[in-house]
């Protein structure tokens, strides 16, 4: 089936450092998404981002955060300057329309900060 | 904000038996429920939806919507070890076009062989 790439899987960084997570979605794909998941937790919603534009952020997505989709290449989750409760798997999802359709996950990024 | 809660929290059942496993949400005019399944260390993997009151069947997958009590339940007919993994019950909330997801926190369920 489609498949959702996550680069890298794992990433570990000091405090205060910048951080980048490449997601690498379906092709045609036009919506996409950052979750977070702390380790037995729940998934919260933190982003999504259509036609080059944040839809909606919930109140996790801190200043620190960013996102972009630079002239079609990978969707990236910024997180400057990165601080201990950033640590988490991330997870990047795309769908064709919207989230009524079926979500693709990748196998999630996870991050690390000492 | 959307409430979704699921139970149980975990369930160890033998193989070839039939798992029930629930999801209860807190606005009606949530406009889909979907279940997605994950194993450790993967990403949540879409399993099957429902938008309308009643049941859909797809292979060992039923769901059953019940929009009046909030509630939703999946079944996984004849289980099998390969179906071990979290369980995700995801709502989908319609926003002026923007819709949101909201997931419960997860069932873990173990098949015995």
């Amino acid at each position: 089936g489609p498949k959702v790439l996550q680069i890298p899987s794992h990433q570990i960084i000091d405090m205060g450092q910048m951080v980048t997570l490449n997601c690498d979605p379906v092709s045609n794909h036009l919506y996409f998404y950052w979750y977070k998941q702390i380790l037995g937790q729940q998934m919260e919603f933190l982003v999504n981002f259509y036609n080059g534009k944040v839809m909606e952020k919930s109140k996790l997505f801190k200043d620190q955060f960013s996102v972009e989709r630079p002239d079609g290449s990978y969707f990236t989750l910024k997180i400057q300057p990165t601080a201990l409760e950033d640590s988490a798997v991330y997870f990047c999802a795309s769908s064709f329309q919207n989230s009524a359709e079926t979500l693709y996950f990748g196998s999630g990024t996870r991050l690390t900060v000492l | 904000q959307e409430k979704v809660q699921q139970s149980p929290e975990s369930l160890i059942v033998p193989e070839g038996a039939m798992v029930s496993l629930n999801c209860s949400f807190s606005d009606s005019a949530s406009q889909s429920i979907w279940w997605y399944q994950q194993h450790p260390g993967k990403g949540p993997k879409a399993l099957i939806s429902i938008f309308s009151n009643g049941n859909k069947k797809e292979g060992r997958l039923t769901v059953y919507l019940n929009r009046a009590s909030l509630h939703v339940s999946l079944h996984i007919k004849d289980s099998q070890p390969s179906d071990s993994a979290v369980y995700l019950c995801a709502v989908i909330q319609a926003n002026y076009g923007n819709e949101k997801i909201t997931f419960g926190a997860g069932t873990k369920l173990t098949i015995k062989p």
